[in-house]
């Protein structure tokens, strides 16, 4: 069935440091892909999305690339602030279905 | 905009025992979500809803647990009874009709069952 895959965490990076999060998803059709954050003690947001191969989705410093060759979609920001700590969850949508499925999340600590 | 609200924000029941909890979207949207989110895992999707019925419902455990969306506003999820495993954050999500993937999130009710 359709899964996604992401790097186990925590990450732990110090301020300005450049960050990685690996993705890499399995789906049986043409999947939309999204990266989600959740700052402690508050729900999912929506940090960025693509919706078909190639696309770059970006906000907040942060972007994207959806890769059909390599089935990823690596999240990646230049110079990390301690504000970014907090768990991201990358996540695919299948078949123009608004249904998520999520991958289990990867915990960011940043330090001054 | 006021967002997603959901109550109680923490529950701790004993197993066998029942909960209910409750979700307000944002006024207007159409769509209502409940996912599961166990510890250390992402989200499930337990159950959508367009307006007051029922979308996809097929990972809900239809044994235990039950939720409804009367006069497609807010919603309640229950589970009668409760297991072990069912300790979990329970989130609501809810967007409007026909904006693709335009989901927000509330804060999530944390389930412990002992």
């Amino acid at each position: 069935g359709d899964s996604v895959t992401q790097m186990e965490g925590p990450v732990t990076l110090s301020e300005e440091a450049f960050l990685t999060i690996n993705c890499t998803y399995t789906a049986t059709g043409y999947p939309s892909l999204f990266w989600y954050v959740q700052y402690p003690g508050e729900g999912l947001q929506l940090l960025l999305k693509a919706t078909k191969a190639d696309d770059k989705g970006s906000n907040k410093g942060f972007e994207a690339t959806y890769r059909k060759e390599t089935t990823s979609f690596h999240l990646e920001k230049g110079s990390v602030q301690v504000s970014d700590s907090a768990v991201y969850f990358c996540a695919l949508s299948v078949d123009n279905t608004d249904k998520l499925i999520f991958g289990t999340g990867t915990r960011l600590q940043v330090f001054p | 905009e006021a967002g997603v609200a959901q109550s109680p924000r923490y529950k701790i029941i004993e197993k066998r025992q029942s909960v209910a909890f409750w979700c307000n979207p944002i006024s207007g949207h159409a769509t209502l979500y409940w996912y599961q989110q166990i510890l250390g895992q992402g989200p499930k999707l337990l159950i959508q809803f367009q307006n007051n019925g029922v979308v996809d419902d097929s990972q809900l455990p239809k044994d235990r647990f039950s939720a409804e969306r009367l006069k497609g506003v807010d919603s309640t999820l229950k589970i009668q009874p409760a297991k072990l495993e069912d300790s979990a954050v329970y989130l609501c999500a809810s967007s409007p009709y026909g904006e693709d993937y335009g989901y927000t999130f509330g804060s999530g009710t944390r389930l412990t069952v002992v």
